[in-house]
């Protein structure tokens, strides 16, 4: 059971430069989150999907997209990169309705110069 | 939208001593309220988590109340141990379609051997 992964661990990218991060679960959970995490921010959601087909913003959606490709598979794009997404992204499942707990993935540390 | 607000930014504590973490929250509507650990270069877990019909939860050497009229909850770590020393997130979740969660800025606490 290899809980929430995330790939690629590492990325840097030029801007104006576009690329997806790749987020799968293996625990049969129906909602999945894309956070990103900032210094002396916290973590702030980007998009969530509350089911397979359906997504939302979250608090900062701007110049991002994601896909919910199927139950296990969550993925977040940048059309265009930019220096302001720099930045640590984590995505994240849980069991929804049975309980509130959100699981993260190890993360991905994204560098745009 | 929901705001959480984490106090202290950073915490020192002997090893033995106690730590405590404060949070306040803006929406009266919230009613779960979990706690996150973040170990270097990892995803958060989480660690204990309280719903709004209960004043207090323990486990083992953690505890967290929760006070709705003010609107505040806090993290209670005793007898702490070098590896408590993290980065702490409290959160809060007003329901949903998928419960999101708002996330305080995180504490870093570093315990003192």
């Amino acid at each position: 059971n290899a809980g929430v992964t995330q790939t690629p661990k590492f990325q840097v990218l030029k801007t104006g430069q576009s690329m997806t991060l790749q987020c799968a679960q293996d625990m049969n959970h129906n909602s999945m989150y894309w956070y990103r995490q900032d210094p002396g921010m916290g973590l702030r959601l980007i998009y969530y999907s509350a089911s397979e087909g359906t997504t939302d913003k979250g608090e900062v959606p701007n110049g991002y997209n994601v896909s919910r490709l199927n139950k296990r598979e969550f993925s977040l794009r940048l059309e265009s990169a930019a220096p302001s997404q720099t930045s640590v992204y984590f995505c994240a499942s849980s069991d929804q309705p049975g309980t509130y707990e959100q699981y993260f993935g190890p993360g991905t540390r994204l560098t745009v110069t | 939208g929901e705001n959480v607000e984490q106090h202290p930014s950073t915490l020192s504590v002997q090893e033995g001593d106690s730590a405590v973490i404060k949070c306040t929250y803006s929406d009266s509507a919230s009613n779960y309220f979990p706690w996150y650990k973040q170990e270097l270069g990892k995803g958060p877990q989480l660690i204990i988590d309280i719903r709004s019909n209960v004043g207090e939860k323990k486990d083992q050497r953690i505890a967290v109340t929760l006070n709705k009229t003010a609107k505040h909850f806090s993290l209670h770590i005793t007898e702490t141990q070098p590896e408590d020393s993290a980065v702490y997130f409290c959160a809060a979740s007003m329901g949903g379609s998928a419960r999101q969660l708002t996330f305080g800025s995180g504490t870093q606490l570093t315990v003192l051997p």
